[in-house]
């Protein structure tokens, strides 16, 4: 039982360039989100999903797109990479909506320069 | 939106010492959670509140739901130098999204 699991660990962008941080977990759980963590600001939520084939935004979704095309997998994709997207990404998830049960993967820190 | 002020910001205190940290909110929530991190980790689960002055330990550690639920507090009793990290609230409101609003955090550091 892996829990939530992220990838990569680290990366290093130049601006103007996309990617996928992927995040899989393998405990059946409903809801799944993004955060990024940033010095002083806490985390703040990027977009969610309370199912496969449902996402919805949080606070800071612009720049960023997701999908949820299995329970397991919610890819976080940057379309066009820009230095304030330098931040650690987080990747969580839920059995329900109590959010208690959320597990947190390990983090991606992302730098764009 | 909802936003969540916690402080102090930082603390930097002696190994034995007792430390508190609170998180207050504009906004009512019907649960309030207390996380730990790590260095390289992500966030871990402290305590769970889920009632209106409802005190919970775990260990070293109680933290209480505020009255008004707009507020919560986190109290550490005998730090160690373990306990070095940055601690924050979260909340999480009425809606069944599982969405969770964060503070700011409170780093700690514990001099041995």
């Amino acid at each position: 039982n892996a829990g939530v699991t992220q990838t990569p660990k680290f990366q290093v962008l130049k601006t103007g360039q996309s990617m996928t941080l992927q995040c899989a977990q393998d405990m059946n759980h409903e809801y799944m989100s993004w955060y990024r963590q940033d010095p002083g600001m806490g985390l703040r939520l990027i977009h969610y999903s309370v199912g496969a084939g449902i996402t919805d935004q949080g606070e800071v979704p612009n720049g960023y797109n997701v999908s949820r095309s299995t329970t397991e997998d919610f890819p976080l994709r940057l379309l066009s990479a820009a230095p304030s997207q330098t931040s650690v990404y987080f990747c969580a998830s839920s059995f329900g909506q109590t959010p208690a049960g959320y597990t947190f993967g390990s983090g991606t820190r992302l730098t764009v320069v | 939106g909802q936003q969540l002020n916690q402080s102090p910001q930082s603390m930097f205190i002696q190994e034995g010492e007792d430390v508190s940290m609170n998180c207050t909110s504009s906004s009512i929530f019907n649960t309030w959670l207390w996380y730990k991190q790590e260095p390289g980790e992500g966030p871990v689960l402290l305590i769970a509140l889920y009632k209106a002055g409802e005190l919970t330990s775990n260990g070293r550690l109680t933290a209480q739901f505020g009255i008004t639920r707009k507020d919560s507090f986190l109290n550490i009793s005998a730090s160690i130098p373990s306990d070095v990290g940055i601690y924050f609230c979260a909340g999480h409101g009425s809606s069944n999204t599982g969405k969770l609003i964060f503070g700011q955090g409170t780093t700690l550091q514990v001099k041995p």
